[in-house]
């Protein structure tokens, strides 16, 4: 089956850009997509597809992917944003999905 | 709105079976594939399988085939994940998310899991 490797913690200034990477080989022939989850909370979908935003997600949020990396970048990162943030993306079956480990974002 | 809201909190011993349910609102239930997803606690996301209430077709990830049964009834615009043969680390938080795909220019598709349900708390414990 396929994986998705995620950094499991990073951290970045108040105000600050900051990406977080997910690694797959499925993502070579497939879009990734990204949650956002606080604690306590289900998650929340902020970015899908090539590069689309829900609406309500803010447009700081974007998204990007070359070969087997993805990534979702904040630019001028807020204290909300502090968040665990999930990639998924499907296996390379095509009819099956996979989650990343998730990556912590400090918000310092 | 566009909601789903899934059933209580349970508590089952080892080697039970549970039923969540998840009841959608808002949209046309037959419209969108339903998918479940597990957290347990402290821990990542954890896909499990998605069923689609259109034709009933199912597709379960590896790690739960042969313990885990996805059904719908459309009547009621309901999904439910029932999950036998209970362990230990089956203790966890169930989610079921609408997701909707669509089909870029070069028939690439694009997955999102828009809509969450509140999750469900499943212990599992003698």
């Amino acid at each position: 089956s396929s994986e998705l490797t995620q950094d499991p913690a990073v951290s970045v200034a108040l105000g600050q850009r900051v990406r977080i990477t997910c690694q797959g080989d499925s993502l070579r022939s497939y879009y990734v997509s990204w949650y956002q989850q606080k604690p306590g909370q289900a998650p929340v979908l902020v970015i899908y597809g090539k590069n689309y935003r829900p609406s309500g997600i803010p447009d700081r949020f974007s998204g990007s992917s070359s070969g087997n990396t993805a990534s979702l970048t904040i630019t001028g990162a807020q204290a909300e944003d502090e968040a665990d943030y999930y990639c998924n993306s499907r296996e390379s079956s095509g009819n099956s999905w996979v989650f990343g480990g998730g990556t912590k974002l400090t918000v310092l | 709105q566009v909601q789903l809201v899934q059933s209580g909190a349970e508590v089952k011993k080892p080697g039970a079976s549970v039923k969540v349910s998840c009841k959608a609102s808002g949209y046309i239930f037959t419209g969108y594939y339903m998918h479940w997803v597990r957290q347990a606690p402290g821990q990542g996301l954890e896909w499990m399988g998605w069923i689609n209430p259109n034709s009933g077709g199912t597709n379960y990830a590896q790690n739960f085939q042969g313990r885990v049964t996805m059904t719908r009834d459309t009547s009621i615009s309901t999904a439910y994940m029932e999950l036998s043969r209970l362990r230990s680390d089956d203790t966890a938080v169930y989610y079921c998310a609408r997701v909707g795909t669509h089909y870029d220019s070069s028939g690439s598709p694009t997955d999102a899991f828009d809509i969450w349900g509140q999750g469900t708390m499943v212990t599992v414990s003698s």
